[in-house]
Protein backbone atom coordinates (compact mmCIF):
# COMPACT_ATOMS: atom_id res chain seq x y z
CA UNK A 1 0.00 0.00 0.00
CA UNK A 2 1.49 3.53 -1.02
CA UNK A 3 -0.49 5.61 1.32
CA UNK A 4 -2.82 6.52 -1.26
CA UNK A 5 -5.72 4.44 -2.08
CA UNK A 6 -8.10 4.59 -4.83
CA UNK A 7 -11.75 2.61 -5.25
CA UNK A 8 -12.54 0.95 -7.45
CA UNK A 9 -10.13 -1.47 -8.59
CA UNK A 10 -11.88 -1.90 -12.27
CA UNK A 11 -15.59 -0.45 -13.56
CA UNK A 12 -16.99 -1.75 -16.23
CA UNK A 13 -19.67 0.61 -17.37
CA UNK A 14 -22.21 1.66 -19.91
CA UNK A 15 -22.01 4.52 -22.55
CA UNK A 16 -24.94 6.41 -20.56
CA UNK A 17 -23.85 5.48 -16.70
CA UNK A 18 -22.53 7.88 -14.48
CA UNK A 19 -20.27 6.56 -11.92
CA UNK A 20 -17.38 8.15 -9.86
CA UNK A 21 -13.90 7.27 -9.38
CA UNK A 22 -12.46 7.83 -5.48
CA UNK A 23 -8.99 8.75 -4.33
CA UNK A 24 -8.31 9.33 -0.64
CA UNK A 25 -5.04 9.62 1.18
CA UNK A 26 -4.20 10.05 5.00
CA UNK A 27 -0.30 11.43 4.24
CA UNK A 28 -0.87 14.80 5.25
CA UNK A 29 -0.38 16.06 1.47
CA UNK A 30 -2.32 19.04 -0.09
CA UNK A 31 -2.10 18.49 -3.23
CA UNK A 32 -3.96 15.61 -5.26
CA UNK A 33 -3.62 14.72 -8.73
CA UNK A 34 -5.59 12.70 -11.50
CA UNK A 35 -3.57 11.00 -14.20
CA UNK A 36 -4.89 8.79 -17.42
CA UNK A 37 -2.89 6.45 -18.83
CA UNK A 38 -4.02 4.79 -21.77
CA UNK A 39 -2.37 2.00 -23.71
CA UNK A 40 0.82 2.57 -25.26
CA UNK A 41 0.36 7.01 -24.52
CA UNK A 42 2.46 8.66 -22.13
CA UNK A 43 1.17 9.25 -18.72
CA UNK A 44 -1.32 12.39 -19.54
CA UNK A 45 -2.27 14.83 -16.19
CA UNK A 46 -5.88 15.86 -16.18
CA UNK A 47 -6.64 17.53 -12.86
CA UNK A 48 -4.46 19.38 -9.86
CA UNK A 49 -5.95 20.13 -7.03
CA UNK A 50 -3.76 21.88 -4.43
CA UNK A 51 -5.49 23.00 -1.10
CA UNK A 52 -8.77 21.97 -2.07
CA UNK A 53 -8.77 24.60 -5.10
CA UNK A 54 -8.58 23.63 -8.41
CA UNK A 55 -5.54 24.61 -10.06
CA UNK A 56 -5.11 22.84 -12.97
CA UNK A 57 -7.74 21.32 -15.82
CA UNK A 58 -5.52 19.95 -19.11
CA UNK A 59 -8.35 20.56 -21.34
CA UNK A 60 -9.91 17.51 -19.90
CA UNK A 61 -13.52 17.08 -22.02
CA UNK A 62 -16.58 18.07 -19.87
CA UNK A 63 -17.32 14.18 -19.17
CA UNK A 64 -14.87 14.06 -16.68
CA UNK A 65 -15.66 15.99 -13.33
CA UNK A 66 -13.21 16.30 -10.90
CA UNK A 67 -14.28 17.25 -7.09
CA UNK A 68 -12.17 17.79 -4.23
CA UNK A 69 -14.43 18.26 -1.03
CA UNK A 70 -11.38 18.17 1.42
CA UNK A 71 -7.26 17.62 0.96
CA UNK A 72 -7.64 14.18 2.06
CA UNK A 73 -10.37 13.41 -1.02
CA UNK A 74 -10.97 13.71 -4.53
CA UNK A 75 -13.10 12.05 -7.02
CA UNK A 76 -13.96 11.85 -10.94
CA UNK A 77 -16.97 11.82 -11.66
CA UNK A 78 -18.19 10.15 -14.96
CA UNK A 79 -20.83 10.27 -17.40
CA UNK A 80 -22.03 9.61 -20.57
CA UNK A 81 -18.19 8.54 -21.36
CA UNK A 82 -16.93 7.20 -24.67
CA UNK A 83 -14.85 3.86 -25.31
CA UNK A 84 -12.26 5.92 -25.85
CA UNK A 85 -12.12 6.95 -22.22
CA UNK A 86 -11.22 3.06 -21.15
CA UNK A 87 -7.69 3.51 -19.60
CA UNK A 88 -5.93 3.35 -16.34
CA UNK A 89 -6.97 6.20 -14.18
CA UNK A 90 -3.87 7.15 -11.30
CA UNK A 91 -4.57 9.27 -8.30
CA UNK A 92 -1.44 10.71 -7.02
CA UNK A 93 -0.80 13.23 -3.59
CA UNK A 94 1.93 15.37 -2.98
CA UNK A 95 2.84 17.51 0.36
CA UNK A 96 2.39 20.36 -2.14
CA UNK A 97 1.70 21.20 -5.90
CA UNK A 98 5.64 20.95 -7.62
CA UNK A 99 7.61 18.01 -7.78
CA UNK A 100 10.12 19.15 -5.10
CA UNK A 101 8.02 16.93 -2.53
CA UNK A 102 7.50 14.17 -4.95
CA UNK A 103 4.55 12.16 -5.59
CA UNK A 104 2.86 9.06 -3.89
CA UNK A 105 0.72 7.49 -6.97
CA UNK A 106 -1.78 4.98 -5.57
CA UNK A 107 -2.58 1.30 -7.65
CA UNK A 108 -5.37 3.17 -10.09
CA UNK A 109 -8.64 2.25 -11.11
CA UNK A 110 -8.83 0.38 -14.74
CA UNK A 111 -12.10 1.80 -16.34
CA UNK A 112 -13.34 -0.45 -19.45
CA UNK A 113 -16.61 1.90 -21.29
CA UNK A 114 -18.81 -0.44 -23.33
CA UNK B 1 4.98 20.86 -29.14
CA UNK B 2 6.67 20.40 -25.70
CA UNK B 3 7.90 16.13 -25.62
CA UNK B 4 9.85 13.59 -23.27
CA UNK B 5 11.08 10.87 -25.68
CA UNK B 6 12.20 7.72 -23.97
CA UNK B 7 14.64 4.77 -25.65
CA UNK B 8 14.31 1.84 -26.01
CA UNK B 9 11.05 1.24 -25.52
CA UNK B 10 11.48 -2.21 -24.35
CA UNK B 11 14.35 -3.76 -23.07
CA UNK B 12 15.70 -7.49 -21.86
CA UNK B 13 18.42 -8.16 -20.10
CA UNK B 14 20.22 -11.28 -18.20
CA UNK B 15 20.51 -10.68 -14.32
CA UNK B 16 23.84 -9.13 -13.30
CA UNK B 17 23.79 -6.95 -16.47
CA UNK B 18 24.20 -2.95 -16.22
CA UNK B 19 21.34 -0.87 -18.20
CA UNK B 20 21.67 2.77 -19.63
CA UNK B 21 18.00 3.88 -19.70
CA UNK B 22 17.62 7.07 -22.17
CA UNK B 23 15.16 10.39 -21.67
CA UNK B 24 15.06 13.29 -23.93
CA UNK B 25 13.05 15.82 -23.69
CA UNK B 26 11.78 19.01 -25.32
CA UNK B 27 10.04 21.49 -22.83
CA UNK B 28 9.58 24.93 -22.55
CA UNK B 29 10.64 26.41 -19.38
CA UNK B 30 11.69 22.83 -17.52
CA UNK B 31 11.97 22.86 -14.33
CA UNK B 32 13.02 19.60 -13.17
CA UNK B 33 12.52 15.88 -14.84
CA UNK B 34 11.85 12.70 -12.71
CA UNK B 35 12.04 8.85 -12.72
CA UNK B 36 9.32 6.37 -11.80
CA UNK B 37 9.52 3.28 -11.29
CA UNK B 38 6.20 1.64 -12.48
CA UNK B 39 5.38 -1.95 -11.50
CA UNK B 40 1.93 -3.96 -11.92
CA UNK B 41 0.14 0.10 -11.38
CA UNK B 42 1.13 2.34 -9.38
CA UNK B 43 3.95 4.11 -10.26
CA UNK B 44 6.77 4.62 -7.28
CA UNK B 45 9.12 7.62 -7.31
CA UNK B 46 12.89 7.02 -7.99
CA UNK B 47 14.84 10.70 -8.34
CA UNK B 48 14.30 13.98 -9.18
CA UNK B 49 16.88 16.14 -10.99
CA UNK B 50 16.98 20.07 -11.54
CA UNK B 51 20.81 20.50 -12.11
CA UNK B 52 23.36 19.22 -14.54
CA UNK B 53 26.13 17.22 -13.77
CA UNK B 54 24.98 15.99 -10.21
CA UNK B 55 24.92 12.36 -10.36
CA UNK B 56 22.08 11.24 -7.99
CA UNK B 57 22.12 7.61 -6.24
CA UNK B 58 20.12 5.10 -4.30
CA UNK B 59 21.49 1.85 -4.28
CA UNK B 60 22.05 0.19 -7.66
CA UNK B 61 20.37 2.75 -9.19
CA UNK B 62 22.03 6.44 -10.24
CA UNK B 63 20.60 8.65 -12.52
CA UNK B 64 22.10 12.26 -14.55
CA UNK B 65 21.01 15.31 -16.00
CA UNK B 66 22.21 17.33 -18.59
CA UNK B 67 20.37 20.24 -19.40
CA UNK B 68 23.18 21.44 -22.13
CA UNK B 69 21.58 18.30 -24.15
CA UNK B 70 18.24 18.21 -23.01
CA UNK B 71 18.94 14.48 -21.63
CA UNK B 72 18.80 12.35 -18.84
CA UNK B 73 19.93 8.47 -18.07
CA UNK B 74 18.65 6.12 -15.81
CA UNK B 75 21.49 3.30 -14.78
CA UNK B 76 20.88 0.37 -13.10
CA UNK B 77 23.72 -2.22 -12.12
CA UNK B 78 23.85 -5.74 -11.62
CA UNK B 79 20.25 -5.92 -12.04
CA UNK B 80 17.94 -7.88 -10.90
CA UNK B 81 14.53 -9.69 -11.22
CA UNK B 82 12.85 -7.44 -9.01
CA UNK B 83 14.34 -4.35 -11.21
CA UNK B 84 11.65 -5.50 -14.39
CA UNK B 85 9.49 -3.17 -14.72
CA UNK B 86 8.18 0.21 -16.95
CA UNK B 87 10.21 2.87 -16.19
CA UNK B 88 8.95 6.29 -16.73
CA UNK B 89 10.78 9.56 -17.38
CA UNK B 90 8.95 12.82 -16.49
CA UNK B 91 9.52 16.75 -16.92
CA UNK B 92 7.81 19.45 -15.21
CA UNK B 93 7.74 22.56 -17.01
CA UNK B 94 7.89 25.57 -14.44
CA UNK B 95 4.65 26.96 -16.24
CA UNK B 96 1.42 26.21 -14.98
CA UNK B 97 3.26 23.10 -12.86
CA UNK B 98 2.58 21.20 -16.48
CA UNK B 99 4.04 17.56 -16.69
CA UNK B 100 5.16 15.67 -19.75
CA UNK B 101 5.49 11.93 -19.53
CA UNK B 102 7.40 9.64 -21.83
CA UNK B 103 5.44 6.27 -23.04
CA UNK B 104 8.63 4.58 -20.37
CA UNK B 105 10.51 1.81 -20.97
CA UNK B 106 9.62 -1.74 -20.43
CA UNK B 107 12.78 -3.36 -18.58
CA UNK B 108 12.87 -7.12 -18.61
CA UNK B 109 15.52 -8.95 -15.93
CA UNK B 110 15.27 -12.82 -16.52
CA UNK B 111 17.03 -15.09 -14.32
Amino acid sequence: ETGVTQTPRHLVMGMTNKKSLKCEQHLGHNAMYWYKQSAKKPLELMFVYNFKEQTENNSVPSRFSPECPNSSHLFLHLHTLQPEDSALYLCASSLRQGSDYGYTFGSGTRLTVV
Amino acid sequence: EDKVVQSPLSLVVHEGDTVTLNCSYEVTNFRSLLWYKQEKKAPTFLFMLTSSGIEKKSGRLSSILDKKELFSILNITATQTGDSAVYLCAVEASSGNQFYFGTGTSLTVIP
